[in-house]
Order: structure tokens, then C-alpha cells, then sequence
């Protein structure tokens, strides 16, 4: 069966701070994976997403992530966080059923 | 492009009452919209799949007769709880898609819905 896991409820850095999220999904084919960010009371915002191609994505707000088949990952990252970075980040994969597959979240938290 | 507006963003209602839920797609043809649920501080729960035209598919554990799903257009969803009780309360977020395959899909801003 298809999942994802984000293994870090919560993560706190410092303002200026690198970033990574991690994200492992459970996928037989090629998987299509996005990145997300909700902020408090809204709904999703698309950071970024992988359907093919390079494997290194970049997207908005200066995020990236990496896709690894090998280690079944799309880790996002983020050189310098900022403090309007603050939010719930989710991980999803999209199955051959066209149903996307929700990560549980990684809340991130910065320090001024 | 690509804007997905639902309304309204919240919603009181008292126990026992119905209330419905308008998933709009502002800018594009919605083959698909999806329906989620989110409990505070936890992820989205896909409820069901709909397609214009077409009767919706529920979730394993969804019930349907609770949950109505209308997809009347292809830029119009709507979502009534029915008989509304205090455990349904919850912040219900839509999302549509283009086609029917691994398209992406547009997320709405979601619902807030509070059943006193």
C-alpha cells in the first residue's frame, strides 16, 4: 500500500538557518510527490513537485527538494530560513489512482 | 490561474441542522474535486472523489448518506453535512483537478465548520 512518513513532528531552527523537512514515501511505480505548506486556519499552498525530469526541483519561496528513488525520498530544504516560514509543511504522493497520499506533517517553528 | 475558492470559510450551525459547503473552481474545468478533513493539528483525510456528472466515491469509513457530495459542473462541488453533530466539527478542504489521472491538484482554503 502507498504511504508517506515524515518522521518529524516538529522541527525548531533559528532565523538564517538551514532547512531540510524530510519526506520517505511507500510507492511500486513512479511516483509523483509534492510539497505543501498551511499556515494556521488556511488550506495549501503547492511549494513544489515532481512528476520527472531532474530530480533536484526547485520552487517557491526558495524551497528545493531532492528526489531519491534509491532511499524512496523527497526531502525539501531551504538554505536561510526565514521567520514567515513558520507552518505546518506536508509531504504527498500522488498514487496511479490519482488520489494523493498525505504525509501526517512536520510543524516548523523558528527562533528569532 | 489555477484558483480554487470554497465558501463559506466558516460555518456555525446547530446540532441536528444540515449545512453545505460550495467548492468553486474560479478559473478552469474541475473533471475531479476531492473532498479532505483535517482534525486539529493532524493531516488530510481524503472523505471522497467526485466527477462532474458522475456519483461520488467515498472512502473506506465515509459515510455517504452523512456526507453528501454534488458535483453539478465542472466548476462546482458542494458538500452538505447532514444532521450536523458536535463530532463532525472540523476544517473541510477542497481540491480539484484538471483530469482524471496523477494530475495536480488545486486546493481550496478550506472550512471551518464548528457544530454546537
Amino acid at each position: 500500500a502507498q504511504s508517506v512518513t515524515q518522521p518529524d513532528i516538529h522541527i525548531t531552527v533559528s532565523e538564517g538557518a538551514s532547512l531540510e523537512l524530510r519526506c520517505n514515501y511507500s510507492y511500486g511505480a513512479t511516483p509523483y510527490l509534492f510539497w505543501y505548506v498551511q499556515s494556521p486556519g488556511q488550506g495549501l499552498q503547492l511549494l513544489l513537485k515532481y512528476f520527472s525530469g531532474d530530480t533536484l526541483v526547485q520552487g517557491i519561496k526558495g524551497f528545493e527538494a531532492e528526489f531519491k528513488r534509491s532511499q524512496s525520498s523527497f526531502n525539501l530544504r531551504k538554505p536561510s530560513v526565514h521567520w514567515s516560514d513558520a507552518a505546518e509543511y506536508f509531504c504527498a504522493v500522488a498514487s496511479g489512482t490519482y488520489k494523493y497520499i498525505f504525509g501526517t506533517g512536520t510543524r516548523l517553528k523558528v527562533l528569532a | 490561474g489555477a484558483v480554487v475558492s470554497q465558501h463559506p470559510s466558516r460555518v456555525i450551525c446547530k446540532s441536528g441542522t444540515s449545512v453545505k459547503i460550495e467548492c468553486r473552481s474560479l478559473d478552469f474545468q474541475a473533471t475531479t474535486m476531492f473532498w479532505y478533513r483535517q482534525f486539529p493539528k493532524q493531516s488530510l483525510m481524503l472523505m471522497a472523489t467526485s466527477n462532474e456528472g458522475s456519483k461520488a466515491t467515498y472512502e473506506q469509513g465515509v459515510e455517504k448518506d452523512k456526507f453528501l457530495i454534488n458535483h453539478a459542473s465542472l466548476t462546482l462541488s458542494t458538500l452538505t453535512v447532514t444532521s450536523a453533530h458536535p463530532e463532525d466539527s472540523s476544517f473541510y478542504i477542497c481540491s480539484a483537478s484538471v483530469g482524471r489521472g496523477r494530475d495536480e491538484q488545486y486546493f481550496g482554503p478550506g472550512t471551518r465548520l464548528t457544530v454546537t
